[in-house]
């Protein structure tokens, strides 16, 4: 079965600039989370939709954003774009919530470079 | 504040030596605990979780609540162990904490010949 789907995989942007990230998690999976990795912070959460309703929320400015379909793929968006959002960001899936322990299995990631 | 720390940012072992990646965490509560692995060009990947009890690729992992611990270890390291190992927690389940996981910032391990 196919894995979790990230697209784009690489995107330029410059300063000032806004950009949407999308996520296709795996069938049958209803929970997307969101991760940046960066060299200097590691993996950080950004956020987690269910059934699309936000369940959890990192420590980010309101400049990121997302939100879930009623198919269960997500989208993030990052506006106003500054040189420190550049990042791989990372989105995962798993079948549920509130149930502890969910194993979550990871896109490939979205590499953005801001410019 | 829940937080992870791996101590080491690179671990450099023999081919056939142990292995003892540190991860030590802080959260008030009993959390639940993974490792996550990332080999060179591939994707995040579970190795293993504390509920599970379970060896995965020769490595073990135990909780010791008193030490605040889930060291990962391999009693012979192999070629293939060479990654980048992550460990991570997230609230139990029953708090409605989600998925939500707290990484630490990694060990990258290099097994030699």
């Amino acid at each position: 079965k196919a894995g979790v789907t990230q697209t784009p995989r690489y995107l330029i942007k410059t300063r000032g600039q806004q950009v949407t990230l999308s996520c296709s998690p795996i069938s049958g999976h209803r929970s997307v989370s969101w991760y940046q990795q960066t060299p200097g912070q590691g993996l950080q959460f950004l956020f987690e939709y269910f059934s699309e309703t936000q369940r959890n929320k990192g420590n980010f400015p309101g400049r990121f954003s997302g939100r879930q379909f009623s198919n269960s793929r997500s989208e993030m968006n990052v506006s106003t774009l500054e040189l420190g959002d550049s990042a791989l960001y990372l989105c995962a899936s798993t079948w549920g919530w509130r149930v502890g322990a969910n194993v979550l299995t990871f896109g490939a990631g979205s590499r953005l470079t801001v410019l | 504040a829940q937080r992870v720390t791996q101590p080491e940012k690179l671990l450099s072992v023999f081919k056939g030596a142990p292995v003892e990646l540190k991860c030590n965490y802080s959260y008030s509560g009993s959390p639940e605990l993974f490792w996550y692995v990332q080999y060179s060009r591939q994707r995040l990947q579970l190795l293993l979780r504390h509920i599970s009890r379970e060896s995965i690729k020769g490595f073990t992992a135990d909780l010791n609540k008193g030490e605040t611990s889930f060291h990962l270890k391999k009693p012979f390291a192999q070629e293939e162990d060479s990654a980048m190992y992550y460990c991570a927690l997230s609230p139990p389940g029953v708090t409605g904490g989600g998925n939500k996981l707290t990484f630490g910032t990694g060990t990258q391990l290099k097994v030699e010949l």
